[in-house]
């Protein structure tokens, strides 16, 4: 079984401030790890995800991801937002072999402040 | 025109009646996927299909049913509607190389009153 925890339901951040969202998995396998956002009134968007490879992954908007395989995480980091990250921030998890069924995180809304 | 479309974007029905949400993609992937969104809950995973005559129940499955009609096409259907499944819900495909990314509908919000 696998599964996401976020840590953060709600992260206030003044504009331009750094900012990262908290994820953590478990899972017996080898896995997939993305993060997706969700703007308001919109469906889930792909940020950015880790296959393999580098665990440093670069996604849209100036957003980055740290894979840590030791501490289980995928934390999710921009150097400066901006009023439009305002957005709700889904971690998730699928296993990189066979079924490969994905689990989603509770959500961390990023609320900037002006 | 958007790569995975839902219908309706939003709907009020009462409890007890039956309906149907509907989901077509032009990605031309076999996978296709129904979600449901709660506030704190996230998304779980209601029902998954991985081609036309491959359906398989996910983690909420109850008081759910779905059609595959064809590789672009997989609607929920909820047999008789109650409150506690007034959610937002989200369609979505990913190709058949495994879940290395999936594209999402613009989602379809439900009351039941």
């Amino acid at each position: 079984a696998q599964s996401v925890t976020q840590l953060d339901s709600q992260v206030p951040v003044f504009e331009e401030a750094p900012v990262e969202l908290r994820c953590n998995y478990s899972s017996s396998v080898s896995v997939y790890l993305f993060w997706y956002v969700q703007y308001p009134n919109q469906g889930l968007q792909l940020l950015l995800k880790y296959l393999s490879g580098s665990t440093l992954v670069k996604g849209i908007n100036g957003f980055e991801a740290e894979f840590n395989k030791s501490q289980t995480s995928f934390h999710l980091r921009k150097p400066s937002v901006h009023i439009s990250d305002t957005a709700e921030y889904f971690c998730a998890v699928s296993q990189s072999g066979g079924y490969q069924k994905v689990t989603f995180g509770i959500g961390t809304k990023l609320q900037v402040i002006p | 025109d958007a790569d995975v479309t839902q219908t309706p974007r939003n709907r009020i029905t009462k409890t007890g009646k039956r309906i149907m949400l509907e989901c077509s993609q032009t990605k031309g992937h076999d996978r296709m996927y129904w979600y449901r969104q709660d506030p704190g809950l996230g998304l779980r995973l209601i029902y998954y299909s991985f081609d036309v005559k491959d359906i398989n129940k996910g983690e909420i499955s109850d008081g759910y049913s779905v059609s595959r009609q064809a590789q672009a096409k997989f609607s929920l259907s909820l047999e008789s509607a109650i409150p506690n499944q007034t959610a937002l819900y989200f369609c979505a495909t990913s190709s058949g190389q495994g879940f290395t990314e999936a594209f999402f509908g613009q989602g379809t919000r439900l009351t039941v009153v």
